[in-house]
């Protein structure tokens, strides 16, 4: 089973508006990182948010961690078009393998 | 300074057939990662190379093996191929002497089994 299960499946927002997409695991992490895919290509890495750290920015990118709730939020500010694609959360929880959610599809229409 | 690649960008084969996927990592990157990413999922961690060792492996068969070469590249072998096989097959490089935790992702080799 996937150790991160992404919030919602899907999103469609209008160009400029915010988009929050949420992850919630089960097991202790030791990291959490959200990446993007666009149309079924390669996953680039956004943003990586330590088990000691509660919040990190990135440009137009705000991540959040509770492990206490054991969940992550990420959101995008001021959306464009050019973000629209899949967001995954993923997660180490010791040795050498990162485990990925399902997955939210974001569209943003200009 | 070079990407990930991976070769081929597309094959389809048949049923019981075997197939092999090509990587090479990130320029300067030592340890390779293959995951399995079926339509509309998530990667699935497949295993880990580094220093020509397979050091963690995820829930996958004995139908899938890889190697990894001395230049760091890797291949990813499937033999017995089912129509489940079907996917996404992507490689990651990362640096083992760094974090470690963030991967470098090749574009894939989308695979189609009859």
């Amino acid at each position: 089973s996937q150790q991160g299960e992404e919030d919602p499946q899907a999103l469609s927002i209008q160009e400029g508006e915010n988009a929050t997409m949420n992850c919630s695991y089960k097991t202790s992490i030791n990291n959490l990182q959200w990446y993007r895919q666009n149309s079924g290509r390669g996953l680039v890495h956004l943003i990586l948010i330590r088990s000691n750290e509660r919040e990190k920015h990135s440009g137009r990118l705000r991540v959040t961690l509770d492990t206490s709730k054991k969940s992550s939020s990420l959101l995008i500010t001021a959306s464009r078009a050019a973000d629209t694609a899949s967001y995954f959360c993923a997660t180490r929880t010791g040795g050498f393998k990162t485990i990925f959610g399902a997955g939210t599809r974001l569209f943003v229409k200009a | 300074d070079a990407g990930v690649t991976q070769s081929p960008t597309h094959l389809i084969k048949t049923r019981g057939q075997q197939v092999t996927l090509r990587c090479s990592p990130k320029s300067g990157h030592d340890t390779v990662s293959w995951y399995q990413q079926a339509l509309g999922q998530g990667p699935q961690f497949i295993f880990q190379y580094y220093e020509e060792e397979e050091r963690q492996r995820g829930n996958f068969p004995d139908r899938f093996s890889g190697h990894q070469f001395p230049n760091y590249s890797s291949e990813l072998n499937v033999n017995a191929l089912l129509l489940g096989d079907s996917a996404l097959y992507l490689c990651a490089s990362s640096l083992a002497s760094g974090s470690g935790e963030t991967q470098y992702f090749g574009p894939g080799t989308r695979l189609l089994v009859l």
